[in-house]
């Protein structure tokens, strides 16, 4: 079955805009998260959706944001872009219920501020 | 705050060796311990381990969880330069039992590097 998809891949922005990042997760996956990763910081929780609800929400400002679908397809959106938040950033998608389950991630998209 | 450390932050060995990585965490309301793999952008799925005391194998990699003194231990055996990649621990915490990805905390990683 078709993994976890971002789109798009990759994105160069400047300064000041914004930008939305998208992620549909494995069928019949419930709960999506979303990650920043830079090289100082590591990987870095951002919040994570449910049933089309945020259940969680990692230490980032406001300028990060994000939705669900009900479809549990998810976008990230991030205003007022500043040079910091060029980063890769990962989705993960997970089964939900009574037994821990693994997160599986997709490729991330890859953001240039300049 | 939770917290994951990972050590050594890089490895370089030889084809052939076996190496022990290292896990160790401060978390609220631990729920699972989990290993991952990443070589170039997706983090890809190794272990998951939520009971003291329990190995769990697949091929030449192994980990174990000891949740008294908050670490795990992930070991690779007869490394292989495909084994060259980026290893996270990642702990899992939440209040509910609502599944897998409920705010994963990640170390900085262990780059492990294997030459011929």
């Amino acid at each position: 079955k078709a993994g976890v998809t971002q789109t798009p891949r990759y994105l160069i922005k400047t300064r000041g805009q914004q930008v939305t990042l998208s992620c549909s997760p494995i069928s019949g996956h419930r709960s999506v998260s979303w990650y920043q990763q830079t090289p100082g910081q590591g990987l870095q929780f951002l919040f994570e959706y449910f049933s089309e609800t945020q259940r969680n929400k990692g230490n980032f400002p406001g300028r990060f944001s994000g939705r669900q679908f009900s479809n549990s397809r998810s976008e990230m959106n991030v205003s007022t872009l500043e040079l910091g938040d060029s980063a890769l950033y990962l989705c993960a998608s997970s089964l939900v219920g009574r037994l821990n389950t693994e997160a599986f991630f997709g490729q991330g998209t890859r953001l240039t501020v300049v | 705050e939770d917290k994951v450390v990972q050590s050594p932050l890089s490895l370089v060995v030889h084809e052939g060796d076996t190496v022990t990585l290292n896990c160790s965490y401060e978390v609220t309301n631990f729920r699972s311990l989990l290993w991952y793999k990443q070589e170039k952008k997706a983090p890809t799925f190794l272990f998951m381990l939520t009971s003291s005391g329990i190995e769990k194998k697949s091929g030449r990699l192994s980990s174990i969880l000891d949740k008294k003194e908050l670490f795990s231990i992930l070991n690779i055996t007869a490394t292989q330069t495909g084994d060259s990649a980026v290893y996270l621990c990642a702990v899992e915490a939440g209040g509910r039992l609502t599944g897998g990805g409920n705010k994963l905390t990640f170390g900085t990683g262990t780059q492990l590097k294997v030459e011929l």
